[in-house]
C-alpha cells in the first residue's frame, strides 16, 4: 500500500519560490510510474501541475510550465516541486500523487497525499 | 468544450441510486479515458474509477462508470451515509495537452 506525505512551508512570500517535498513509502519510486503534483485553490477546481518519471523526465501543465521544476531522489524515495514567482493566486492545497496509466490517454492518479495548505502572503 | 462540467450537488436517500454527470468535449472525454475520485473533506482524494469504467482496487461494485460521446457518468447504487463526499471527474485533453478536472459534485445522502 503506497503512502504519500507532503512537507514544506505553509507560508510563502509574494514573488518567492515554493519548495515542497513528497515522501513516498510502500513503493519504490525507481520501480516506475509517474509522480505528480495537483493543487486546489479555494473555491476552484483541482489543477494538475506536473508529473515526473523516476528517470527525471517531466511533463507539465502548459499554464505552469515556465514556473515549475520537479526533481526526484530515488535514494530517499522522495520527489519535489519548486514553483517560482508565487502570487496570491497560488494559494492552494497542494497534493502529491502517483500517476498511473500506460498512455497519456489513460491519465489518472491512484494514490494521493493528504495535501498541504500553502498560503502566499507577506 | 475545454472544461469538465459537473453538477454542484446531488442528493438521494439511503439505499437509492444516484448518477453524477461530467460533461466535456471532443478533445477530452470523447477521445480519452475518464477517471472518478472521491474526497471527504480533510482527507486524501481516493481513486474510484479509471479508464472510464474500471473500478480501482478495493472499490465496491456499487460504483460504476460509463461514458457516451462527450459525457461521462458515475453511478452509485445502494447509497450509504458513508458515501457522502465530494466527487470529481478527470480526463486528459489532447488539444490542450493538459489534464482536466471537473468542478466537483457534493453528494448528500439524506
Amino acid at each position: 500500500q503506497v503512502q504519500m506525505q507532503e512537507s514544506g512551508p505553509g507560508l510563502v512570500k509574494p514573488s518567492g519560490t515554493l519548495s515542497l517535498k513528497c515522501d513516498v513509502s510502500g513503493f519504490s519510486i525507481s520501480s516506475g510510474y509517474y509522480w505528480g503534483w495537483v493543487r486546489q485553490a479555494p473555491g476552484k477546481r483541482l489543477e494538475w501541475i506536473a508529473n515526473i518519471f523516476h528517470s527525471g523526465y517531466t511533463v507539465s501543465s502548459p499554464s505552469l510550465k515556465s514556473r515549475v521544476t520537479l526533481s526526484v531522489d530515488t535514494s530517499t524515495n522522495q520527489f519535489s516541486l519548486k514553483m517560482t514567482s508565487m502570487t496570491a493566486a497560488d494559494t492552494a492545497i497542494y497534493y502529491c500523487a502517483r500517476r498511473r496509466g500506460p498512455t497519456q490517454s489513460s491519465f489518472y492518479f491512484d494514490s494521493w497525499g493528504q495535501g498541504i495548505l500553502v498560503t502566499v502572503s507577506s | 468544450q475545454s472544461v469538465l462540467t459537473q453538477p454542484p450537488s446531488v442528493s438521494a436517500a439511503p439505499g437509492q441510486e444516484v448518477s453524477i454527470s461530467c460533461s466535456g468535449g471532443g478533445s477530452n472525454i470523447e477521445k480519452n479515458y475518464v477517471a472518478w475520485y472521491r474526497r471527504v473533506p480533510g482527507t486524501a482524494p481516493q481513486l474510484l474509477i479509471y479508464d472510464t469504467d474500471k473500478r480501482a482496487s478495493g472499490v465496491p461494485d456499487r460504483f460504476s462508470g460509463s461514458k457516451s460521446g462527450t459525457s461521462a457518468t458515475l453511478a452509485i447504487t445502494g447509497l450509504q451515509t458513508g458515501d457522502e463526499a465530494d466527487y470529481f471527474c478527470g480526463a486528459w485533453d489532447s488539444s490542450l495537452n493538459d489534464a482536466l478536472f471537473g468542478g466537483g459534485t457534493k453528494l448528500t445522502v439524506l
